[in-house]
């Protein structure tokens, strides 16, 4: 079964300060990956998604990831965090053809005005 | 179009009391889940249906159905609750790549 790894489980930033949140995950096959972000008291939403073809994927918000194939990693980025990105983040894989998804444990981000 | 709706959004039970979570989405989607999200946990797989009709156990199914006799809604029943049902509930439907259309979720505490 594939699993998803974050390791940082909180991370503090001022605001302006760039932002990288590591995902690995351990499956051989094609998956599709995701990020979500959930703001405090709501659900998740979609921040972005790769299926195929660019590795480089741009979301919302100004967020972006890359897929790194060799490394199972599919780490989230963006160059200038807000205060309003405050949130939990969480990466999450599927593999291809199939419709299960397992997510990691999340990512809480705190940024500092 | 609504999404996925929930109800109820906060629900308080004693231990041995049952329940129904209901869920509905109106995208026509064929997969759907059922998640609880707990802190430090992430969201771990109740339950799911890839249609009318078809259910199957995911990774923590004990203490909870699901049946699924339409494709909009996917009701989950806590058949006899415990305090380690205490969590937050998420229904979501997949889209074409199985990204997850959540619903607002229900937050249950279990006395």
């Amino acid at each position: 079964a594939q699993s998803v790894s974050q390791h940082n489980h909180h991370v503090i930033l001022s605001e302006a300060a760039s932002l990288e949140l590591g995902c690995n995950y351990s499956y051989g096959g094609t998956v599709n990956l995701f990020w979500y972000v959930q703001y405090p008291g709501q659900h998740l939403q979609l921040l972005l998604k790769y299926f195929s073809g660019d590795p480089l994927v741009k979301g919302i918000k100004g967020f972006e990831a890359e897929f790194i194939k060799s490394k199972f990693s599919f780490n989230l980025r963006k160059p200038s965090v807000q205060w309003s990105d405050t949130a939990e983040y969480f990466c999450a894989v599927t593999p291809g053809g199939y419709q299960k998804v397992t997510f990691g444990t999340g990512t809480k981000l705190q940024v500092i005005p | 179009n609504a999404g996925v709706t929930q109800t109820p959004k906060f629900q308080v039970l004693k231990t041995g009391q049952s329940m129904t979570l209901q869920c509905a989405q109106d995208m026509n989607h064929e997969y759907m889940s059922w998640y609880r999200q707990d802190p430090g946990m992430g969201l771990r797989l109740i339950h799911y249906s890839v249609g009318a009709g078809i259910t199957d156990q995911g990774e923590v199914p004990n203490g909870y159905n699901v049946s699924r006799s339409t494709t909009e809604d996917f009701p989950l029943r806590l058949l006899s609750a415990a305090p380690s049902q205490t969590s937050v509930y998420f229904c979501a439907s997949s889209g074409q790549y199985n990204e997850q259309f959540f619903g607002p979720g229900t937050r249950l505490t279990v006395l």
